[in-house]
């Protein structure tokens, strides 16, 4: 069964390093999303991605970040400069969607980002 | 904005009874969907039960029903014949035009031998 894949599975960084987060996607997949979830916390959307652009982003996502599908499969969320509050777990979800609302975002298995 | 409101933050349940999680949305959009995600302590989602907003039919999967109020709204999963391997974080979330999904803040199901 095709699933989203997410790399690495765990990264550790210094406070005001630049990460980036990889995920592959669903091949047929049309819709990617970024959301994290703090520890302890509900999972909160960050950004939605189709047709090679933003198409929402939370007050979340700010300047800090950034997303990019670089080719046909990778689907990358960046941190420029990250901060201590940024540690958590990020999953990538990806889904073949129509409208309204209609069906699964299938997950990645996250990547759990710890900033020191 | 849509919000989704889990009461619930910890459950404990009988192996082998059902046990009901409840969630309520709010939302004034007539067009939505409803989702039910599991998560372990391993911590990945896993996708359990889709509602839509104009399904005529509680939504079932395998153990899993969704009991679907449109009127209240509420949406509230209930998990038949519970088994150890269902301890987890249970999350409640919707979906609009706009496909992104809003969490609840979950509750965390025990299942007890």
């Amino acid at each position: 069964e095709p699933e989203v894949t997410q790399t690495p599975s765990h990264q550790v960084t210094q406070m005001g390093q630049e990460v980036i987060l990889r995920c592959v996607p669903i091949s047929n997949h049309l819709y990617f999303y970024w959301y994290r979830q703090i520890l302890g916390q509900k999972v909160e959307f960050l950004v939605s991605f189709y047709n090679n652009e933003i198409s929402e982003k939370s007050e979340i996502f700010d300047d800090q970040f950034s997303v990019e599908r670089p080719d046909g499969s990778n689907f990358t969320l960046k941190i420029r400069s990250t901060k201590l509050e940024d540690s958590a777990m990020y999953f990538c979800a990806s889904s073949d969607l129509d409208p309204p609302g209609g069906y699964e975002q299938y997950f990645g298995p996250g990547t759990r980002l710890t900033v020191t | 904005a849509q919000k989704i409101t889990q009461t619930q933050p910890g459950m404990f349940v009988q192996e082998k009874e059902a046990v009901t999680l409840d969630c309520t949305y709010d939302t004034s959009d007539p067009s939505y969907g409803l989702f039910w995600y599991k998560q372990p302590s391993s911590g990945e989602m896993i996708f359990l039960i889709y509602q839509g907003s104009y399904d005529q039919q509680n939504a079932t999967e395998g153990r899993y029903s969704l009991n679907f109020q449109k009127a209240r709204k509420s949406a509230n999963l209930v998990i038949s014949a519970s088994q150890l391997g269902d301890s987890a974080m249970y999350f409640c979330a919707i979906s609009l035009n706009d496909y992104k999904l809003s969490f609840g803040a979950g509750t965390t199901v025990t299942v007890r031998a």
